[in-house]
């Protein structure tokens, strides 16, 4: 079956530095790739998305590409701030009526200033 | 545009008592819809989904149930809470069919049980 896999945090980093957050996936065919955002409290966010190979998808200073070859979605930002302290999750969907997403387990991001 | 509305936001059970939580979805006719619980620092868990009125599906055998009495309505319910179901429940809802739609996510239940 399909699977996601996101490096365990949380993640600690200094305010304007630079943000990779691993992703990996195991999925048949070729699935649509998201990663999403869930601030405290809250429900998560669609932060981009990617639906084919080479594909990159960007979005507030984040971009994410879609490497067929390696399986991977790599979340990154060149400048980090405070704001973007919260749970980021990788994920997964493929076509069809139900697109049953399959998420990673999250990825907790801490920016200090 | 289209929004989600969930609610209660928080809820406090005694064990054993019945649940009954609420989505809607406006802006969109005939998504899918689908509740998850997330545990404590945990990932999501997929309970129950849905494509249409009175169509559910359930993910994992548990003390819940879910209904879809409208198209754009889904209720989670239980009979008798379990300290179990504490968590963090989530509604969200799809476009049906076509290629890479995200699930939009409301802004959740925090369901304590004691």
């Amino acid at each position: 079956g399909d699977s996601v896999t996101q490096m365990e945090g949380p993640v600690t980093l200094s305010e304007e530095a630079f943000l990779t957050i691993n992703c990996t996936y195991t999925a048949t065919g070729y699935p649509s790739l998201f990663w999403y955002v869930q601030y405290p409290g809250e429900g998560l966010q669609l932060l981009l998305k990617a639906t084919k190979a080479d594909d990159k998808g960007s979005n507030k200073g984040f971009e994410a590409t879609y490497r067929k070859e390696t399986t991977s979605f790599h979340l990154e930002k060149g400048s980090v701030q405070v704001s973007d302290s919260a749970v980021y999750f990788c994920a997964l969907s493929h076509s069809g009526g139900y697109q049953k997403v399959t998420f990673g387990t999250g990825t907790k991001l801490q920016v200090i200033p | 545009s289209q929004t989600i509305h969930q609610w209660p936001a928080t809820l406090v059970q005694p064990v054993g008592s019945p649940l009954s939580l609420e989505c809607t979805v406006e802006g969109t006719s005939n998504p899918n819809l689908y509740w998850y619980r997330q545990a404590a620092g945990r990932g999501l868990q997929l309970l129950f989904y849905s494509v249409g009125i009175g169509q559910i599906s359930s993910e994992v055998p548990q003390n819940l149930s879910a209904s879809r009495p409208q198209d754009r309505q889904f209720i989670l319910s239980s009979k008798k809470l379990l300290l179990s179901d504490s968590g963090f429940y989530l509604c969200a809802w799809s476009q049906s069919g076509g290629r890479g739609q995200p699930q939009h996510f409301g802004d959740g239940t925090r369901l304590s049980i004691l």
